[in-house]
């Protein structure tokens, strides 16, 4: 069963510093990977999808980075604005289906 | 442009009640639907998708049913709700397999609360 673990489960920042979440999965047979971001009481918006070959994607200040040998993906946001602040998800679809495994998220403040 | 809408946004009930959710889709045929529980602190758990009108396929028994009476349409059901049913629900749709790289679009979400 795949397992994805996202790590620190909460990070606070000020406001210009660049962040980095982290997820980690434990099959490597994936199709894609896919961050979101979930604001409090809301639904989840599609910030980014990885295709499994490759290794990178970019939108805007958002990269993503993916290692599908170490079951790693990696989000970065360069220099965090206040209205970065949300739970950040990564979720990776198997080989054979539709069906996502998620994280549980990491929370990220961006102090003015 | 598509979009998904999903409502109530906030529903309390009492246990035993019956319950019913709704989702709606637009800007787009034969999409895949899914409905995910998302418990605090933890991750989204997928409960139902369907790739037509009248599949459903459940991943967790529960007491909660769904249904899909229309192409766009997808329905979460209950006949009596339990307290282990509160919970944020969301709905999501996709384009239909086998575009896989294609990602998953959500609703707002409905907050429900079992008293």
């Amino acid at each position: 069963k795949q397992e994805v673990t996202q790590i620190p489960a909460a990070l606070s920042v000020p406001e210009g510093e660049n962040l980095v979440l982290n997820c980690s999965f434990t099959d490597s047979a994936i199709y894609n990977l896919q961050w979101f971001r979930q604001d409090p009481g809301k639904g989840l918006t599609s910030l980014l999808l990885i295709q499994s070959s490759q290794r990178e994607q970019t939108s805007g200040r958002l990269n993503a980075s993916l290692d599908k040998s170490s079951g790693r993906s990696t989000l970065y946001i360069a220099a965090s604005q206040p209205g970065d602040s949300a739970t950040y998800l990564c979720a990776v679809s198997p080989s054979n289906d539709y069906k996502l495994s998620f994280g549980a998220g990491t929370t990220v403040t961006v102090r003015a | 442009s598509q979009t998904i809408h999903q409502w109530p946004a906030t529903l309390v009930q009492p246990v035993g009640s019956p319950l019913s959710l709704e989702c709606t889709v637009e800007g787009t045929s034969n999409p895949n639907l899914y409905w995910y529980r998302q418990a605090a602190g933890r991750g989204l758990q997928l409960l139902f998708y369907s790739v037509g009108i009248g599949q459903i396929s459940s991943e967790v028994p529960q007491n909660l049913s769904a249904s899909r009476p229309q192409d766009r349409q997808f329905i979460l059901s209950s006949k009596k709700l339990l307290l282990s049913d509160s919970g944020f629900y969301l709905c999501a749709w996709s384009v239909p397999l086998p575009s896989y790289n294609s990602p998953l679009h959500f609703g707002n979400g409905t907050r429900l609360t079992v008293t």
